[in-house]
């Protein structure tokens, strides 16, 4: 149990584009979801959190409108990176916590396998 | 603001080496502290979880310590092997479940 997924795994885009990425928690219904971005050889760096049904938490100096957050239902949320520069290509990895109840344990962060973002 | 710092960033081992990884935080005031394995590429496998109020916890070769007076955390590995080549990450968390993350230690054992 306590599966993530997240798609695309890797995806290349135009300057100035958008891009969606989706996480799902495929087994278990998640509460919270968590957007991370992470640079090459660096740690990972918590971007927002995001709950089912209300708006999500960004941290400080993410900007919210370039990263929209999405967390439609207890199952899926998405990242949108609007307009797309260079400087936005990273690695960006999701995770999901769980409602109580059940064999998951709601202390911790599933992780996702991690989006590989190219802007060319 | 909580920091966390690993040492050493990088390892190079022979395979049956025994080894320490080492993590430090600046806020003793956490929620859990977790030890995580990143392959390249990959997204993250939970390895070993401590409650705040533990001292320690064991999964087959793998030991974790926990100061929190002292903030300190250390990842022991027996009888390393090939295998456990990867990036190991330290993360705390507070009760909101924010975790932040060291920056990680690459571990390279050689056959």
């Amino acid at each position: 149990g306590a599966v993530v997924s997240q798609h695309p795994s890797r995806v290349i885009c135009k300057s100035g584009t958008s891009v969606k990425i989706e996480c799902r928690s495929l087994d278990f219904q998640a509460t919270t979801m968590f957007w991370y971005r992470q640079f090459p050889k660096k740690s990972l760096m918590l971007m927002a959190t995001s709950n089912e049904g209300s708006k999500a938490t960004y941290e400080q100096g993410v900007e919210k409108d370039k990263f929209l957050i999405n967390h439609a239902s207890l199952t899926l949320s998405t990242l949108t990176v609007t307009s797309a520069h260079p400087e936005d290509s990273s690695f960006y990895i999701c995770s999901a916590s769980r409602l109580a109840g059940g064999l998951v344990r709601t202390d911790t962060q599933y992780f996702g396998p991690g989006t590989r973002l190219t802007v060319l | 603001k909580q920091e966390v710092t690993q040492i050493p960033a990088a390892l190079s081992v022979p395979e049956g080496e025994n080894l320490v990884l080492n993590c430090s935080f600046t806020d003793s005031a956490i929620y859990n502290l977790q030890w995580f394995r990143q392959d390249p590429g990959k997204g993250l496998t939970s390895l070993l979880l401590i409650q705040s109020s533990q001292r320690e916890q064991t999964s087959g070769r793998l030991n974790a310590s926990l100061d929190k007076s002292s903030g300190r955390s250390t990842l022991y590995i027996a009888a390393s092997q090939p295998g456990d080549s990867a990036t190991y990450l330290c993360a705390v968390s507070n009760q909101g479940g924010k975790l932040i993350f060291g920056q990680g230690t690459e571990l390279s054992v050689k056959p």
